[in-house]
């Protein structure tokens, strides 16, 4: 079975500063994707970044980036420049084609950016 | 563009009452899900469906059922509703078959009480 781990429930980080969320998982899988959604108060989920378990290169996305270690089962999302719009929960997820493509999703972290 | 479209947005229902939440999807996607969400257990699957006629069970299927109407309508039906599935619950659709890896396109939410 695939699992999803966040080990940080809340967060909190100053405009304009930088901060790290914290993914980790477990799959036997080789083939997968990992992804990072993000949920403001509006409860709409949207695509954050999308990193594909075969690529070397981290995924980047504008202020966006992530820290993928393949051995080590980790997936971390940096945040440049957090800006007030960033404030919302974030959620880590897993999806392989041997899995039936059904999504894991890990509990979330909730991130807080303090004007 | 609407996107993904649920409705209704809250409701309330007494135990025992039967309801159908309603998803349609204006991008041609190919692939719907039902999600719940509850608090600090992120995001678990309760069904998808791969393509027009096709459903599949996910992660907690039990008191639930689906019906996957056409390609642009995935309903989810509550046949007698219980306290447990008091919930917030999401609709999602992507792009891909059952094995691409597309990212996912959420709605609003539903935020479902059973009293």
């Amino acid at each position: 079975a695939q699992t999803v781990t966040q080990s940080q429930p809340e967060m909190s980080v100053q405009e304009a500063e930088t901060v790290t969320l914290s993914c980790t998982y477990d799959t036997s899988e080789s083939n997968y994707y990992l992804f990072w959604y993000k949920q403001p108060p509006s409860r709409q989920m949207i695509l954050v970044i999308r990193q594909e378990a075969y690529k070397q290169q981290n995924a980047t996305e504008n202020r966006f980036s992530v820290n993928f270690q393949k051995a080590a089962k980790s997936f971390s999302l940096k945040i440049s420049d957090s800006q007030l719009g960033d404030t919302a929960m974030y959620f880590c997820a897993f999806i392989s084609p041997n899995t039936g493509n059904q999504f894991y999703f890990g509990t979330g972290t909730s991130l807080t950016v303090i004007p | 563009n609407a996107g993904v479209t649920q409705t209704p947005k809250f409701q309330v229902l007494k135990t025992g009452q039967s309801m159908t939440l309603q998803c349609a999807q204006d991008m041609n996607h190919n692939s719907m899900y039902w999600y719940r969400q509850d608090p600090g257990m992120g995001l678990r699957l309760i069904y998808y469906s791969a393509s027009e006629g096709t459903t599949d069970k996910g992660e907690v299927p039990n008191g639930y059922n689906v019906s996957r109407l056409n390609k642009r309508e995935f309903s989810l039906r509550l046949e007698s509703a219980a306290p447990s599935q008091t919930s917030v619950y999401f609709c999602a659709s992507t792009l891909g078959d059952l094995y691409s890896n597309q990212p996912q396109h959420f709605g609003d939410g539903t935020r479902l009480s059973i009293l």
